[in-house]
């Protein structure tokens, strides 16, 4: 069965400082891979994916994420922090089957 | 122009009554979800329709029945509701082949007393 680990329940950073938001996953076969963001009282929005090809996917509002197949892990950084990235931030993967299984989230808090 | 619409979008309601939300696209998507979503914000998939047809169903209790009428639409009624159902509920599509990208809805909050 698959899964997805996020080890940080919360990540503090300082505004304009870079962020890593961590995520490893467990699947059988190529995995499809997600990044999801949450504001509060809202859905989720995608942020990026990671399909085949390059291991480094850029995603919108400046986001990236590293695939790092070796160490089954799918890392979700910015190179500088705004105060309005604060949220929470969901790790997805989609092996077989089409439905997501999620990460427990990260809360993102950046301070000002 | 909403891809994903629910409604409603909140939903307080008594122990024991029936209630319905309704989910719909307007993506031209093949395949629907819905996801709960727990106090703890712990996201877990609950059914999966493809051109309305159950292709995902995990260990949800039978009170729940999801329902599509057509492939824009799936419906999920909830019989008999229980205090521990309070949670978000989250519909999503997807296009049935390629990426696998789903896109959510904005979450109907649904609060048992």
């Amino acid at each position: 069965a698959q899964s997805v680990a996020q080890p940080e329940d919360q990540v503090n950073v300082a505004e304009g400082n870079p962020l890593t938001v961590k995520c490893t996953y467990s699947v059988s076969g190529n995995p499809y891979l997600f990044w999801y963001v949450q504001y509060p009282n809202r859905g989720l929005q995608f942020l990026l994916k990671y399909i085949t090809g390059d291991n480094l996917v850029k995603g919108s509002y400046g986001f990236e994420a590293e695939f790092n197949k070796s160490q089954t892990s799918f890392h979700l950084k910015k190179p500088s922090a705004l105060v309005s990235d604060s949220a929470l931030y969901f790790c997805a993967v989609s092996p077989g089957r089409r439905a997501l299984t999620f990460g427990s989230g990260t809360r993102l808090q950046v301070q000002p | 122009d909403t891809a994903v619409s629910q409604t409603p979008k909140y939903l307080v309601t008594q122990m024991g009554n029936d209630k319905s939300i309704k989910c719909e696209q307007n993506l031209g998507h093949d395949t629907m979800y819905w996801y709960k979503q727990d106090s703890k914000k712990f996201l877990k998939i609950m059914f999966s329709y493809n051109n309305k047809e159950l292709i995902i169903n995990e260990t949800v209790p039978n009170r729940f029945s999801p329902k599509s009428p057509d492939k824009a639409h799936l419906n999920l009624h909830i019989n008999s509701l229980e205090l521990g159902d309070s949670a978000v509920y989250f519909c999503a599509s997807s296009q049935d082949s390629g990426t696998r990208l789903q896109y959510f809805g904005p979450g109907t909050r649904l609060l048992v007393l």
